[in-house]
């Protein structure tokens, strides 16, 4: 079965510095990997997946991803962190039964003036 | 399109009530699931369906029902609230084709039971 571990509730950086929160997977076939925000008393916003194609996955508002099989990650990156990022950050890996997502506990961001 | 939509924003039950939590999609969206969020917890998978009529339960199902007569609407049935049922409750649907496996959320409830 997958599964999805987010290292760290919570990172602090900032404003300007380099963003990474942390997420490492387990899964027995190829994966599809998200990672999704959430915005305070928001619902859940997609920020980029990887299908397969290219590894380095570009997603929105300057987030990247990179994908490392021989690793079991996908760590999400923005170069310098904005006031505006401060968010929830999940992790989370398809499942092919029912279509479902796995998804990680959660990485709080917070940035620091 | 409004994307997914979820009533209540928020409600407070009192133990051993019922409600309904509603969602609703308009992308034609075979897929639908529902979610609960914790702190620190992420979300877990309650109940999900693969098109009107059918239905399976997620990780957490216990103390809920869904139903799903159209493709539009998956509602959420607690009965008899318990505070353990407190909690952000979320929808999301997807179109599952092509490997798209983008789930789209709705704005969630909040949900209280004292």
């Amino acid at each position: 079965a997958q599964s999805v571990t987010q290292l760290g509730s919570h990172v602090s950086v900032s404003e300007g510095a380099l963003v990474l929160l942390r997420c490492n997977y387990s899964s027995s076939v190829p994966p599809y990997l998200f990672w999704y925000v959430q915005y305070p008393n928001q619902g859940l916003q997609l920020l980029l997946k990887y299908t397969s194609a290219a590894t380095l996955v570009k997603g929105i508002n300057g987030f990247e991803a990179e994908f490392k099989k021989s690793e079991t990650s996908f760590h999400l990156t923005k170069p310098s962190a904005h006031m505006s990022d401060a968010a929830e950050y999940f992790c989370a890996v398809h499942e092919n039964q029912g279509g479902k997502l796995i998804f990680g506990q959660g990485t709080e961001l917070s940035v620091k003036p | 399109n409004a994307g997914v939509t979820q009533t209540p924003k928020f409600r407070i039950l009192k133990i051993g009530q019922s409600m309904t939590l509603q969602c609703t999609q308009d992308m034609n969206h075979n897929y639908m699931y529902w979610y609960r969020q914790d702190p620190g917890m992420g979300l877990k998978l309650i109940y999900y369906s693969v098109g009107a009529g059918i239905t399976d339960k997620g990780e957490v199902p216990n103390g809920y029902n869904v139903s799903r007569s159209t493709t539009e609407d998956f509602p959420l049935r607690l009965e008899l609230a318990a505070p353990s049922q407190t909690s952000v409750y979320f929808c999301a649907s997807t179109r599952r084709d092509r490997q798209n496996y983008e789930q789209y959320f709705g704005p969630g409830t909040r949900l209280t039971v004292t």
